[in-house]
């Protein structure tokens, strides 16, 4: 049974760089979309965008400037990195699966708590 | 951007029935998600494709959807249902979650 388990400091600097990775196991990270999407306290989910193996990426508008994904199918891994945070992305931080229809999450990591603070 | 708007809070009382709705422009035309999320754990897929469960999810959870609106009934509220509830759909190749609605089994 496929399982993702997202990992990452806890804490980032306001302007630096948020990293995090989601590591796959029980199933390849070959054959789906992949998707980050995230939580602040007290708040709604919000999609960060989603990416394919082949490295093939869409992202949320709102934080396309600020947004890289990419897969290391190698260590069946993904990776978020978010540019110049502030205290707005302090949030916990899901991956998830895409479903075969494309249009939903079937499976999702724990979650990981990011804070940024000076 | 497309925009889903849930309304913040619904109560109910155990037994009885909620419905959630998820309102947005020809949201009929597309596929509707439902997701259950609890304090500390991840989101669970109610309802998924307007109005199919997932195996292990019971009965009492229904979805339509139609015109503009979706919604999520449960009926035979029991109090292991209290959560925040979010609608969720493709648009314009980007993924949108609807505001989130917290029900609450008074």
């Amino acid at each position: 049974q496929m399982q993702l388990q997202e990992s990452g400091p806890g804490l980032v600097k306001p302007s630096e760089t948020l990293s995090l990775t989601c590591t796959v196991s029980g199933g390849s990270i070959r054959s789906y979309y992949w998707s980050w999407i995230r939580q602040p306290p007290g708040k709604g989910l919000e999609w960060i965008g989603y990416i394919y193996n082949s490295g093939s990426t869409n992202y949320n508008p709102s934080l396309k400037s600020r947004v890289t994904m990419s897969v290391d199918t190698s260590k069946n891994q993904l990776s978020l990195n978010l540019r110049s945070v502030t205290a707005a992305d302090t949030a916990v931080y899901y991956c998830a699966r895409v479903a075969g229809d494309g249009q939903n999450f079937d499976l999702w990591g724990r979650g990981a708590q990011a804070t940024v603070s000076s | 951007s497309y925009e889903l708007t849930q309304p913040p809070s619904v109560s109910v009382s155990p037994g009885q029935a909620a419905s959630i709705t998820c309102s947005g422009d020809n949201l009929g035309e597309k596929f509707v998600c439902w997701y259950q999320k609890k304090p500390g754990q991840s989101p669970v897929v109610v309802i998924y494709q307007d109005n199919k469960r997932p195996s292990g999810i019971p009965e009492r959870f229904s979805g339509s959807n139609s015109g503009n609106t979706a919604t999520l009934t449960i009926s035979g509220t029991q109090a292991m249902d209290e959560a925040d509830y979010y609608c969720q759909a493709w648009d314009s190749s980007t993924y949108v979650f609807g505001t989130g609605t917290k029900v609450t089994v008074l």
